[in-house]
């Protein structure tokens, strides 16, 4: 069955780095795209970032260009978010999910559990 | 960006009452449309795509309609298990992929 990880989420102060982790399992992980997609405490859902089968499209949210990078391992079967320069609006749980399409018209189909980061003094 | 609006922001039903959920887009985004439903502590879970598909699992009490601008999310006849937050998800403007705020669906 397909399984996403997502691991790497924490305690952080503003300016700070951290990188999330999603592993995948149960499918052929190479073969679709992917997102970052993130839930601040008792908001709704913010899509993040996306990345194509090979990694050359990627494409952010305004609110975090420039401060995060997406990128993937399709060798490890792994998707990663590294986050700079982390702000207090970061906080959020933070979900890794699969693009069932695959033509830039993304339907998420399968979502990781999260992991929660929390940016703070 | 695209901004969808969904309404009514909560509601509550009783079991067994059919339950509309509307969301509209500022600008048209053809049938790119998805419906997710989001358990308490839960991540989400696609319901409904391209505006009209029920996804693989998906009950059938639960239905979508819609083009252009306006879009419903219907369940015909509510159970205790659908108590959710339900969020509609535009994938027209890519990449600026955008959801709407969301609808907290209680039971009365």
């Amino acid at each position: 069955q397909v399984q996403l990880v997502e691991s790497g989420g924490g305690l952080v102060k503003p300016g700070g780095t951290l990188r999330l982790s999603c592993a995948a399992s149960g499918f052929t992980f190479s073969d679709y795209y992917m997102s970052w997609i993130r839930q601040a405490p008792g908001k709704g859902l913010e899509w993040v970032s996306y990345i194509t089968t090979s990694g050359n499209t990627i494409y952010y949210a305004d609110s975090v260009k420039g401060r995060f990078t997406i990128s993937r391992d399709n060798a490890k079967n792994s998707l990663y978010l590294q986050m700079n320069s982390l702000r207090g609006e970061d906080t959020a749980v933070y979900y890794c999910a699969r693009d069932a399409v695959g033509e830039l018209r993304p339907t998420f189909d399968y979502w990781g559990q999260g992991t929660l980061v929390t940016v703070s003094s | 960006d695209i901004q969808m609006t969904q309404s009514p922001s909560s509601l509550s039903a009783s079991i067994g009452d059919r339950v509309t959920i509307s969301c509209r887009a500022s600008q048209t985004i053809s049938t790119y449309l998805n419906w997710y439903q989001q358990k308490p502590g839960k991540a989400p879970k696609v319901l409904i795509y391209a505006a009209v598909n029920l996804q693989s699992g998906v009950p059938s009490r639960f239905s979508g309609s819609g083009s252009g601008t306006d879009f419903t999310l219907t369940i015909s006849s509510l159970q205790a298990e659908d108590v959710a937050t339900y969020y509609c998800q535009q994938s027209y403007s890519t990449p600026s992929i955008t959801f709407g705020q969301g609808t907290r669906l209680e039971i009365k």
